[in-house]
C-alpha cells in the first residue's frame, strides 16, 4: 500500500528558515496538505492544494511539491512554531494517507 | 463558525463496540465530504475514514475495513462512525474533520476537538 514518509525530528534557528519534506508515490498526482499540532491540541491544517493558506496562517509557511517529495517551508521560524508537522495525500484508490510526523524544534 | 463536536468515546472492553458522533454547524454539512481520523497516545495521523457529501462513496483504511462503518445523515447535520471488534490498537482519540478538495487534493480543513476511545479488558 501507499506510505508517506517525513523525518521524524528537524530543528532550525529562531528566525532561520526550515523545510520538513515528505516522500510518497501519491504525491506524484497528488498535492499534499500540510498539518501543524500542538499538545493536547486538534490538527490545524497550514498548506492545502498546490500551495494555499487558509485565512489566519501566517505567510511565512508556503507548500511546493516535485516529483514524489511535498515539502513544507517555514521562512523566519518563531518559538510558537515549535510543533508536529504532518503531511497528508489521497492516493489514486481513494484512501487517504497520513505521513509519520516531523517534530519540530525552535532553538 | 465552523464547529464540530465529536461524541460517543468511552472504554469498551475487546470485541465490543461503539458508536461515535459528530455533530456539525456552522456550515453546509450536506455539500462537503468528511473524514475520521485517529490518533493513538503518543502517536501520529492516522486517517481511517472518508465519506463523500451524499454518502455514496466511502472509504476505508485497511486497519479498520470490514469492523467499522461510515455513515452520515444529512438531515441532521451529523456523521457516524459505527466500530465493532475493537482492538487494542483502535485505542486513540477519533476526530472528524471536514474535506475540502478537488481532482488535485483532498485536505481535511476544520477538525473537532476529537473523543477518546480506549479498548482494554
Amino acid at each position: 500500500s501507499s506510505e508517506l514518509t517525513q523525518d521524524p525530528t528537524v530543528s532550525v534557528a529562531l528566525g532561520q528558515t526550515v523545510r520538513i519534506t515528505c516522500q510518497g508515490d501519491s504525491l506524484r498526482s497528488y498535492y499534499a496538505s500540510w498539518y501543524q499540532q500542538k499538545p493536547g491540541q486538534a490538527p490545524v491544517v497550514v498548506i492545502y492544494d498546490k500551495n494555499n493558506r487558509p485565512s489566519g496562517i501566517p505567510d511565512r509557511f508556503s507548500g511546493s511539491s516535485s516529483g514524489s517529495t511535498a515539502s513544507l517551508t517555514i521562512t523566519g521560524a518563531q518559538a510558537d512554531d515549535e510543533a508536529d508537522y504532518y503531511c497528508n495525500s489521497r492516493d489514486s484508490s481513494g484512501v487517504s494517507l497520513f505521513g509519520g510526523g516531523t517534530k519540530l524544534t525552535v532553538l | 463558525e465552523v464547529q464540530l463536536v465529536e461524541s460517543g468515546g468511552g472504554l469498551v472492553q475487546p470485541g465490543g463496540s461503539l458508536r461515535l458522533s459528530c455533530a456539525a454547524s456552522g456550515f453546509t454539512f450536506s455539500s462537503y465530504e468528511m473524514n475520521w481520523v485517529r490518533q493513538a497516545p503518543g502517536k501520529g495521523l492516522e486517517w481511517v475514514s472518508y465519506i463523500s457529501s451524499g454518502g455514496i462513496t466511502i472509504y476505508y483504511a485497511d486497519a479498520v475495513k470490514g469492523r467499522f462503518t461510515i455513515s452520515r445523515d444529512n438531515a441532521e447535520n451529523s456523521l457516524y462512525l459505527q466500530m465493532n471488534s475493537l482492538r487494542a490498537e483502535d485505542t486513540a482519540i477519533y476526530y472528524c474533520a471536514r474535506v475540502r478538495s478537488s481532482r488535485y487534493y483532498r485536505a481535511s480543513d476544520y477538525w473537532g476537538q476529537g473523543t477518546l476511545v480506549t479498548v482494554s479488558s
